[in-house]
């Protein structure tokens, strides 16, 4: 257990909506980072904050944002969803070099 | 642009064998290269990394190798266990601590 915590789990929606993902880094660590996997495109960066900060963005699509809270924990809100934003979305944390993963949420959109 | 290459993208080695996963880079200002290890349902999780001054770097029963030079590196898996079977991933970080990953290897360790 890497001390990652991401909801939920699994989340099945339609085209055209909108849904929030949730996670919570290690206790302790100020950076978060949200990736996405893929079966085409494999794991890609999509965004870091730092301390509540927005600090890097990878390939992250306009339709979606991201934001940390005081608490440190972060949202990933991913609208006008696609067929092709299915996806494992995964959360890492760190406190230095080494990132963290949480468990994942599996995004269907149908 | 893919910038890190990652082989093979499958691999069945038997119980006891070595497993060997390579990974080359372009971007000379990559400065941390960690393997992750992926099992199916699961996040991945940091296996072991290392930074471009070390040549070698071992952990138990995995070894990164490093030729800073030919822009390389990989990860050798000695004695090869059926409960490594799994996905494995290798990455390089620029000093942003943003993780370029490599397309991962399938590792199948057959009894």
């Amino acid at each position: 257990d890497s001390g990652v915590t991401q909801t939920p789990k699994h989340l099945i929606t339609a085209t055209g909506q909108r849904v929030t993902l949730r996670c919570s880094p290690r206790s302790g660590d100020l950076s978060v980072y949200w990736y996405q996997q893929s079966l085409d495109q494999g794991l890609q960066f999509l965004i870091q904050y730092y301390n509540g900060e927005e600090r890097a963005k990878g390939n992250i699509l306009e339709r979606f944002s991201a934001q940390q809270f005081p608490d440190l924990h972060s949202e990933l809100n991913l609208s006008s969803l696609e067929l092709g934003d299915s996806a494992l979305y995964f959360c890492a944390s760190s406190a230095g070099k080494e990132q963290f993963f949480g468990p994942g949420t599996r995004l269907t959109v149908l | 642009q893919q910038q890190v290459k990652q082989s093979p993208q499958s691999l069945i080695v038997q119980k006891g064998g070595i497993s060997i996963i390579n990974c080359a880079y372009e971007n000379t200002a990559f400065d941390y290269f960690p393997w992750y290890q992926q099992f199916p349902g699961k996040g991945p999780a940091l296996l072991i990394a290392i930074r471009p001054d070390v040549s070698e770097k071992k952990e138990g029963r995995f070894t990164i190798s490093f030729n800073k030079s030919a822009k390389q590196f990989s990860l050798h898996i000695m004695d090869s266990q059926p409960g490594d079977s799994a996905t494995y991933f290798c990455a390089a970080d620029s000093g942003y601590s943003t993780l370029t990953f490599g397309k991962g290897t399938m590792l199948l360790v057959s009894p």
